[in-house]
Parts: C-alpha cells; sequence; structure tokens
C-alpha cells in the first residue's frame, strides 16, 4: 500500500458526458500527478500540482482539467469523453515538487467510455 | 526533449535464471533515471533510481541497474528470478525539475 488513495477504482460511463477522479496524496506529500496509461500511448504524464498551484503541464487535453484544494487533495475533470480517453488514471504523490524524489503511485481508476 | 526506449515489450524467463530488462534513453542534459514495477491490477512502485555518484544501483526484491553515460542505458538486472517478480517494467528519465518520461514497458514473465 502506497499511502496514495485514488476514487473511484472503475467508472464506466458514455461518450459526450463529464467525469471526476480523486486522489488523496500520501500523508505530508505536497506534490501531486496525474497521468494516463492507455494500450498505444503507455504512460503518459498529464499534469502536476505542488501545494495547490499548477506546477508542470504534459499532453492534457483542452477538454481535461485538474486542481489542488487546500487539503492537498486533488481532483482530475474529464469533459465531453470520447472513446479513446479510455484507460486507467493513476495518481501519485511526492514530498517535493523536484522530481528526484520518488514518487508514489495509487492503485488507479478504470475509466470506460461506451 | 528527453525520451525512453525500452528495447523488449516482452521478455520470457525461466525461473531462477538471470535477466536483463534494457532501457536507452536521450537527453541532451543530466539525468535521473528510474525503474518502476507494475503488478497485475496495481499502480507502479519504485525498483530504483540513479541520482548520482555510483553507477551501480541496488534496488528492492534483489534487483540492480548501471547507468552507463556513454551508451546512454539504464539497464536492470537480477541474477535469479522469481515467479513473483512476473509484473510489467517500466524505465523512466527525468532532467532535473521536469516530469518523468516513461517508456513503453517491458513484461517479463517468469517461467515455473
Amino acid at each position: 500500500d502506497s499511502g496514495v488513495t485514488q476514487t473511484p477504482k472503475h467508472l464506466i460511463t458514455a461518450t459526450g458526458q463529464r467525469v471526476t477522479l480523486r486522489c488523496s496524496p500520501r500523508s505530508g506529500d505536497l506534490s501531486v500527478y496525474w497521468y494516463q496509461q492507455s494500450l498505444d500511448q503507455g504512460l503518459q504524464f498529464l499534469i502536476q500540482y505542488y501545494n495547490g498551484e499548477e506546477r508542470a503541464k504534459g499532453n492534457i487535453l483542452e477538454r481535461f482539467s485538474a486542481q489542488q484544494f487546500p487539503d492537498l487533495h486533488s481532483e482530475l475533470n474529464l469533459s465531453s469523453l470520447e472513446l479513446g480517453d479510455s484507460a486507467l488514471y493513476f495518481c501519485a504523490s511526492s514530498p517535493r515538487a523536484g522530481s528526484p524524489d520518488t514518487q508514489y503511485f495509487g492503485p488507479g481508476t478504470r475509466l470506460t467510455v461506451l | 526533449a528527453q525520451s525512453v526506449t525500452q528495447l523488449d515489450s516482452q521478455v520470457p524467463v525461466f525461473e531462477e535464471a538471470p535477466v536483463e530488462l534494457r532501457c536507452n534513453y536521450s537527453s541532451s542534459v543530466s539525468v535521473y533515471l528510474f525503474w518502476y514495477v507494475q503488478y497485475p491490477n496495481q499502480g507502479l512502485q519504485l525498483l530504483l533510481k540513479y541520482l548520482s555518484g555510483s553507477t551501480l544501483v541496488k534496488g528492492i526484491n534483489g534487483f540492480e541497474a548501471e547507468f552507463n553515460k556513454s551508451q546512454t542505458s539504464f539497464h536492470l538486472r537480477k541474477p535469479s528470478v522469481h515467479i513473483s517478480d512476473t509484473a510489467e517494467y517500466f524505465c523512466a528519465v527525468s532532467e532535473g525539475n521536469t516530469p518523468l518520461v516513461f517508456g513503453k514497458g517491458t513484461r517479463l514473465s517468469v517461467i515455473a
């Protein structure tokens, strides 16, 4: 158990819908990262927050957005969903903002868009 | 831009045999290198990382990796694998404060 929790574990929805994925980092970690894992694209970095502020942005679509709240939990919002958004979405956390820190991954949310 | 190539998508190996999972990276500056493991239906877990210093890095579960700057490689090795090592292994690189860039992964299958 990494100490990072993600809810829900599974999500099935229809095209055009909007969903919210939730992540609670390890106690004391200030950085939260979101990743998308799919068969064709592999593991892709989406976005990083550090202590409530956006720190780095990766291959995140404009239909997707995220935020980190004062209690440090984070939410990833996916809207106007398409079939191709079906994937595993991982959240990871680390103590600080820099990449030498080990990232601790949650168990993931499996999103299926029908 | 940084990139990572994991040369083998699948590696089958018999139990108690040695294994090497290959990873090459491209970067124009100094890098940090990582190996993560993903067991079925789980998130990723850090095996080991190279930040600086000794080029031979030892990790958990008997794994080790060697950083070779001239070959831009960071291959992962284990002298004797167990059934429980069956998993997907990901190599990742970072150039400091940049986000991790992951390879496509290598699926290690240990055969009894």
